[in-house]
């Protein structure tokens, strides 16, 4: 069955400095992978996603993934982090495949603190 | 744009009582997801609506949830009686046909 795993469930970073949060899937076959982020009291946003092509994918806010077959993984990375990147992570892998956002399994997320 | 609307935003009830969440998707969405979000945790898919047709609701407890959207486009989501452990985040969410989710700001339940 797929599954994904967020192995960090608490990330403290200081304001301007890099950001990589990690992701690992397990699927039989191509992943349709998905990166959210949920804000205190808010719903979840897309930040971006991977279907095919070219594994380095660029979303919203500065942030890209990578997506690496040979890992499992699907890490999410940013440059320098602002104070207003403290949210929660999540990772999401498409259930059947086929490109669907509709059969969404969520990993357990990852909490980001940002120090001033 | 309007976002997706959910209320109540939060509901204190005591074990055994009914309770009731209602959410209003975006205008033109067809597609309405209600997930279950326990502390700690990601989401969890509890029902999915194609128009008012409930696509999968594999993930439905179905003793003691229930849902509808009638005419395709508000939904409510029932859960009678509440249980210590149903105490969670409720989100809806909505997607024109099988595209990205938007999602709501949630309904946080606690059952005492």
């Amino acid at each position: 069955a797929q599954s994904v795993t967020q192995p960090d469930i608490h990330i403290t970073v200081s304001e301007g400095a890099s950001l990589e949060l990690r992701c690992n899937y397990s699927y039989g076959a191509t992943p349709y992978l998905f990166w959210y982020v949920q804000s205190p009291g808010q719903g979840l946003q897309l930040l971006l996603k991977y279907f095919s092509g070219d594994t380095l994918v660029q979303g919203i806010k500065g942030f890209e993934a990578e997506f690496k077959r040979s890992q499992s993984s699907f890490n999410l990375r940013k440059p320098s982090v602002h104070w207003s990147d403290a949210a929660e992570y999540f990772c999401a892998v498409d259930r059947f495949g086929g490109g669907s956002q509709g059969n969404l399994i969520f990993g357990k997320g990852t909490k980001l603190s940002v120090k001033p | 744009e309007a976002g997706v609307v959910q209320s109540p935003r939060y509901k204190i009830i005591e074990k055994k009582q009914p309770v009731a969440f209602w959410c209003n998707p975006i205008s033109g969405h067809n597609t309405l997801y209600w997930y279950r979000q326990n502390l700690g945790q990601g989401p969890e898919l509890l029902i999915r609506y194609e128009n008012e047709e409930a696509v999968d609701d594999s993930q439905l407890p179905k003793d003691r949830f229930s849902a509808e959207r009638l005419k395709g486009v508000d939904s409510t989501l029932k859960i009678q009686p509440a249980e210590l452990g149903d105490s969670a985040v409720y989100l809806c969410a909505s997607s024109p046909w099988d595209n990205e989710q938007f999602f709501g700001p949630g309904t946080r339940l606690t059952v005492l």
